[in-house]
């Protein structure tokens, strides 16, 4: 069965250092891909998506990702994290196979450390 | 334009009654999703809309668990005889398509006593 998999369910770095959340797929061909952030008290916001085309795609925030298909993952990176960034992440894969399903990951919730 | 909007924000109920949430997609939107997310948890999958199309239940709980939406616009979740495990946030998403990003409403919170 088709699945995403976070493997950080915490992750803390100190503020100022790189990030990057680790999100692996289970799917044959070449799904759609997204980010979400839900920070404290707030709903849930796209970060960014990847479909086609150049595997490395920048999102809000200063957040990039990259596909990388041999690896079946999509990391979000973050050359230089501020206090604001801590919140719950979600990756989520969107695909057809047959029927539709768009599949989130269990999240990884960062914590930032002055 | 607005976004997703959801009602009530909060809903306390006693168990073994009847709620019913309400979400208001984006406009124009075709595809719209129900969630749970429980206390620290991940989002879980209840139901999607895809246009006309029959709805994809697989992922309602139970028999207690239904939804409805009437045509692309609103869509009500109704939870009956509630139970204290039902207690959450119910979040509902739209989007323009399938596959494509999903927009999110600010949610329900449901504390069933």
């Amino acid at each position: 069965a088709q699945s995403v998999t976070q493997p950080d369910i915490h992750i803390t770095v100190s503020e100022g250092a790189s990030l990057e959340l680790r999100c692996n797929y289970s799917y044959g061909a070449t799904p759609y891909l997204f980010w979400y952030v839900q920070s404290p008290g707030q709903g849930l916001q796209l970060l960014l998506k990847y479909f086609s085309g150049d595997t490395l795609v920048q999102g809000i925030k200063g957040f990039e990702a990259e596909f990388k298909r041999s690896q079946s993952s999509f990391n979000l990176r973050k050359p230089s994290v501020h206090w604001s960034d801590a919140a719950e992440y979600f990756c989520a894969v969107g695909h057809t196979s047959g029927t539709y399903k768009y599949i989130f990951g269990t999240g990884t919730r960062l914590k930032v450390l002055a | 334009g607005a976004g997703v909007s959801q009602s009530p924000s909060n809903k306390v109920t006693e168990k073994g009654k009847d709620v019913e949430l309400r979400c208001d997609p984006i406009s124009g939107h075709t595809a719209l999703y129900w969630y749970r997310q429980r206390l620290g948890q991940g989002l879980e999958f209840l139901i999607y809309f895809q246009g006309n199309s029959a709805p994809d239940k697989s992922g309602l709980p139970s028999d207690r668990f239904s939804a409805e939406r009437t045509g692309e616009s609103v869509s009500t979740l109704t939870i009956q005889r509630t139970q204290q495990e039902d207690s959450a946030v119910y979040l509902c998403a739209s989007s323009l398509d399938a596959l494509y990003e999903q927009y999110f409403g600010p949610g329900t919170r449901l504390t069933v006593t």
